[in-house]
């Protein structure tokens, strides 16, 4: 069973702090990684994806991956109240497999 | 900017009826996929579905469920038999070629409630 991992939270951060998500997965053969965003009731909507080791970045989003650690993680800058929402990491091996994904609050 | 639309976005039905859940997905788009979440639980993933045929399913994807698409445009999901642990919200996505193969892009959901 392909299992993806994320801490449940809720993550709370004040206003303008660095927010980080974590993330493992179990199988070793996945190439394709995903951050999600989920608002309440509503459906996800894709932030990032990554494909090689190291970091990528897009605007306050940076995803970082290590695929010899087999972990993903995702770190909002000047994180903001709007910010507030689940993260879901999305795996791509034989399937796609969601973790159960991170509840992130931003107090203002 | 392109986007998958659902409908219906709420379907009431009642225990053993069918229901069909519609999805248009992104217009050049080639891989349609099918999830579900039940309340307060993680995102499932159902079916792939490539080329008009089924590429992968999961386990929760049985003979109750089917895809079809019927036309160049619609994806569908049938339900048989609906259970009352089928109540979830069903979420259409989409992929490729476009901004990469994997990368899938969800429409706003079904939700299906079976009383």
């Amino acid at each position: 069973q392909k299992e993806v991992e994320q801490n449940s939270g809720p993550l709370s951060v004040p206003e303008g702090a660095i927010a980080s998500l974590n993330c493992t997965y179990s199988d070793r053969g996945s190439q394709s990684f995903f951050w999600y965003r989920q608002y309440s009731g509503k459906s996800p909507e894709l932030i990032m994806s990554i494909y090689s080791n190291g970091d990528k970045e897009d605007g306050r989003f940076t995803a970082q991956l290590n695929k010899a650690s087999q972990y993903v993680s995702l770190l909002i800058r000047d994180s903001q109240p709007s910010d507030s929402a689940t993260y879901l990491c999305a795996v791509d091996g034989q399937n796609f497999v969601f973790g159960p994904g991170t509840r992130l609050s931003v107090l203002p | 900017e392109p986007e998958v639309t659902q409908t219906p976005s709420h379907q009431v039905t009642q225990m053993g009826q069918e229901v069909i859940l519609r999805c248009v997905p992104i217009s050049n788009h080639l891989y349609f996929y099918w999830y579900r979440q039940i309340l307060g639980q993680k995102v499932e993933f159902l079916v792939s579905f490539y080329n008009n045929e089924i590429s992968e399913k999961s386990e929760i994807f049985d003979d109750q469920f089917s895809v079809e698409r019927p036309d160049g445009s619609n994806f569908t999901l049938k339900i048989r038999s609906t259970k009352l642990e089928d109540s979830a919200m069903y979420f259409c996505a989409s992929s490729g070629p476009s901004g990469g193969v994997n990368e899938q892009f969800f429409g706003p959901g079904t939700r299906l409630t079976v009383l």
